[in-house]
């Protein structure tokens, strides 16, 4: 089974950093692969879908990528805001798994 | 975007009582429904896999019994949790898709806190 791995748990950056959280994968046989941010206390918001086939999406300030061959995604942050603060979590969607996440805490 | 509905959003109650949650998908049909679990600090565990009109695929571990699930609607899943004990305290969320999932994104409610005393 797919195993996820996501360092670091917890990053702590002053508000205008650049930001790189990484998502690591053990079964290159992926469908796709999901970015997505959950506040405390709440739900899932999608980010980012990457497909199976592509190397990246952006949104806005957030650009994600995969590297099938070296099992990896990043979720890069442009300029980071107090308002990103959250937990981020990568999941892929073979088998639904989920990585534990990093909690990201940008200061003003 | 695509909304996922949730209800109720808490719900605390007496042990052996049974609970029922609802998941709507507000403007999309949704052809597959999901339920995780997530315990404090952790990261969301797969339930089950629900699919309109047919019997749940339940995870390893996961009592169908215990955790009944009804998608009776393209709209609208269920898990009713049944003679709650405070070991089913948790973090409940469903997720919904539309016709095949492993092209679509996932879309989420905002989850039941779910507390039996």
């Amino acid at each position: 089974k797919q195993e996820v791995t996501q360092i670091p748990a917890a990053l702590s950056v002053p508000e205008g950093e650049n930001l790189v959280l990484n998502c690591s994968f053990t079964d290159s046989a992926i469908y796709n692969l999901q970015w997505f941010r959950q506040d405390p206390g709440k739900g899932l918001t999608s980010l980012l879908l990457i497909q199976s086939s592509q190397r990246e999406q952006t949104s806005g300030r957030l650009n994600a990528s995969l590297d099938k061959s070296s099992g990896r995604s990043t979720l890069y942050i442009a300029a980071s805001q107090p308002g990103d603060s959250a937990t981020y979590l990568c999941a892929f969607f073979n088998d639904m798994r989920f990585g534990a996440g990093t909690r990201l805490t940008v200061k003003p | 975007g695509a909304v996922v509905s949730q209800h109720p959003s808490r719900v605390i109650c007496k042990s052996g009582t049974s609970v029922k949650i609802e998941c709507r998908s507000l403007d999309f049909q949704a052809t597959t429904m999901f339920w995780y679990r997530q315990f404090p600090k952790q990261s969301l565990m797969l339930m089950a896999t629900s699919n309109e009109g047919s019997k749940a695929t339940y995870e390893q571990g996961v009592e169908k019994d215990k955790f009944l699930i009804n998608h009776a609607s393209l709209t609208l899943s269920t898990l009713t949790v049944t003679s709650a004990h405070p070991e089913d305290s948790s973090f409940y969320i469903c997720s919904a898709t539309s016709t095949d999932y492993s092209n679509q994104p996932q879309h989420f409610g905002d989850g039941t806190r779910l507390s039996i005393l």
